[in-house]
Parts: structure tokens; C-alpha cells; sequence
């Protein structure tokens, strides 16, 4: 079956690190790939999406890779700051590309 | 970007009574909506496809005559859930995608409801 797998462990890191949040599927083969940042109580927000012929993406101090052959995705927020601390999902178009799937989300938490 | 709305925020109800919630694209039109569920510490869920002057269409093992979607207007879908159960709590979010038509994309959510059936 379709799974998307993101580490269900909270991430812990000091501000002004780098933070990378991986994320791995099988049974997929999506067209493409995103992330969403979610607050608690809140509805997601959408941050990036990269295409399946594209290897990197980067939007202010976010960036994002895709392996489709590893099926995997990392996602990195350099110079970290408490304000970044959030859930954040990713997510895959199903097959035909019509609906969303996510996964369950990592806690990421950063240090002051 | 696009906006959606969803009202309301929280509610409580007593179990067996019926609780409406509404979402709405406020730049856009929407011909589709996405309602999806989520429980604590968990994934969302997409419960089924909300399609402007058509039926919806659900996901496998989401009850069709418990969750009643209305998707009237290209601003507007409705998720009413009927004689609701303690079970039904939880958080329920919609979104959709960007005007435009493109059927790949990201998604815009509402803020989400959060549902207390006591």
C-alpha cells in the first residue's frame, strides 16, 4: 500500500542551526512533492512544492530535495530561529495527481 | 495568495444532534474543496472531494450519510455532521486549491473547526 513516513520523534535543535526533516514514501511514484507547516489548532500552510524532474528547491531560508529514486525528501531550514518551531507535513499528489496525502508530520521545537 | 475561511472555529454539541461546518474561498472560485480530518499527533486524513453543483466524493470507509457535504456555490461547501458521537470529535479542515483549474497544485486550508461531541 501507499505510505508517506516522516520520523514521528520531535526534533530538537539550537537556534541558528540547521534543521533537516526527512521524509520517505513507497508505493508512489507522485509528480510531485510538498511541504506545509502546521501551528497548533491551526490549518497547514503551504511552503514549497518541487516537481519530480527537479532535484532542488530553495525559497528564503527553506530548501527542499527530491530523490525519486531513494523516494525521498529532504527538507532544510537553515539558521533556525524559535519562531520555526511548528509541525510541519509533507506531502504527495495521489495517483492521477487530484488529491493531496500527507504524512503524519515531525514536531520540530527550536532552542532560544 | 488565496484565502479560505471556514466557520466555525470550535464548536460543542450534545450527542445525536447535528453540527454544520462551512467553508468558504474568499478571492477565489473553488469548483473543488477538500474536506480532510485530523486526531491529535496525527496525519491528516481526507475524508472526501467536494464538488461545486455535484456529489462529493468520499474516501473509502467515511460514512456518506454521516458527514453530508454541500458544495452549492463555487465559494462555498458545507460539511454537516449528522447525529454526531463522541467518536466524531476531532478537528476538521478544508482547503483548496489555487484558482486557476490546475488539477496539480498546492492547497490553501481554512483554520479548521475543532469538534466537541459530548
Amino acid at each position: 500500500s501507499q505510505k508517506i513516513e516522516q520520523n514521528s520523534e520531535a526534533l530538537n535543535i539550537q537556534e541558528g542551526k540547521t534543521a533537516t526533516l526527512t521524509c520517505n514514501y513507497t508505493n508512489y511514484s507522485p509528480a510531485y512533492l510538498q511541504w506545509y507547516r502546521q501551528d497548533p489548532g491551526r490549518g497547514p500552510v503551504f511552503l514549497l512544492l518541487i516537481r519530480e524532474n527537479e532535484k532542488e528547491k530553495r525559497k528564503e531560508r527553506l530548501k527542499v530535495t527530491f530523490d525519486t529514486t531513494l523516494k525521498q525528501s529532504l527538507f532544510h531550514i537553515t539558521a533556525s530561529q524559535p519562531a520555526d518551531s511548528a509541525t510541519y507535513l509533507c506531502a504527495l499528489d495521489s495517483t492521477g495527481g487530484f488529491k493531496t496525502i500527507f504524512g503524519a508530520g515531525t514536531r520540530l521545537f527550536v532552542k532560544a | 495568495g488565496a484565502v479560505v475561511s471556514q466557520h466555525p472555529s470550535w464548536v460543542i454539541c450534545k450527542s445525536g444532534t447535528s453540527v454544520k461546518i462551512e467553508c468558504r474561498s474568499l478571492d477565489f472560485q473553488a469548483t473543488t474543496m477538500f474536506w480532510y480530518r485530523q486526531f491529535p499527533k496525527q496525519s491528516l486524513m481526507l475524508m472526501a472531494t467536494s464538488n461545486e453543483g455535484s456529489k462529493a466524493t468520499y474516501e473509502q470507509g467515511v460514512e456518506k450519510d454521516k458527514f453530508l457535504i454541500n458544495h452549492a456555490s463555487l465559494t462555498l461547501s458545507t460539511l454537516t455532521v449528522t447525529s454526531a458521537h463522541p467518536e466524531d470529535s476531532s478537528f476538521y479542515i478544508c482547503s483548496a486549491k489555487g484558482g486557476g483549474g490546475e488539477p496539480t497544485g498546492e492547497l490553501f486550508f481554512g483554520e479548521g473547526s475543532r469538534l466537541t461531541v459530548l
